[in-house]
């Protein structure tokens, strides 16, 4: 079935960049997306891109994907403590109505 | 900003009892769904509901589990018989449109997290 693999942990310092990437095997996505999940709280959509484009930039985030390698990539700049947090990839191409199939989550930790 | 919400926050059961989970998706969604996230693993899907009627289910979604919308509002879950396993966040969402529209983005609650005693 489909599948959406994630590294777990991540850790960066204030003010870098973080990219936290993501592989999923489903080809007929229609949308793959980014949500964060931050301790104790629900799913906060964060930035989605539509699988025809290869870019798409959002404020301080950037989400590439190849669609030919089925990898795609979060990518936070000037990175806050804010941003600490758990990461998910989902790929819409569960089922006919969308069901998103997620990955496992990558931890990111920012130290100050 | 409209927002999915979702209540209790946190609900404590025993094993065998019945329980209601409550959502309120965004006002002018057309699709609901219900995902449930185990500590420490994936967010799985369970159940989307179109039309007052469920469109897909998973293998999880066995005849413990009902889903209803009762009235304009509200888009319940229902564990019948909980059992230890059932322990987990559950997650309500909702999208303007499905998978073939161009509005499917799904926005969740902030859950509901169930411990089965």
């Amino acid at each position: 079935g489909e599948d959406v693999e994630q590294s777990l942990f991540l850790s960066v310092r204030e003010g870098d960049s973080s990219v936290i990437n993501c592989t999923y095997t489903d080809s007929s996505s229609t949308y793959l997306y980014w949500y964060k999940q931050e301790p104790g709280a629900g799913l906060q959509l964060l930035t989605y891109i539509f699988s025809n484009m290869d870019m798409k930039q959002d404020q301080r985030l950037t989400v590439l994907l190849n669609k030919k390698d089925k990898h795609l990539s979060l990518r936070i700049a000037d990175t806050q403590t804010g941003d600490s947090a758990i990461y998910f990839c989902a790929d819409s191409g569960g089922g006919s109505q969308g069901n998103l199939i997620f990955g496992k989550g990558t931890k990111l930790s920012v130290k100050p | 900003e409209p927002e999915v919400t979702q209540t209790p926050s946190h609900q404590v059961t025993q094993m065998g009892q019945e329980v209601i989970l409550r959502c309120v998706p965004i006002s002018n969604h057309l699709y609901f769904y219900w995902y449930r996230q185990i500590l420490g693993q994936k967010v799985e899907f369970l159940v989307s509901f179109y039309n007052n009627e469920i469109s897909e289910k998973s293998e999880i979604f066995d005849d413990q589990f009902s889903v209803e919308r009762p009235d304009g509002s509200n888009f319940t879950l229902k564990i019948r018989s909980t059992k230890l396993e059932d322990s987990a966040m559950y997650f309500c969402a909702s999208s303007r449109g499905g998978r073939v529209a161009t509005q499917e983005t799904q926005y969740f609650g902030p859950g509901t997290r169930l411990l089965v005693l």
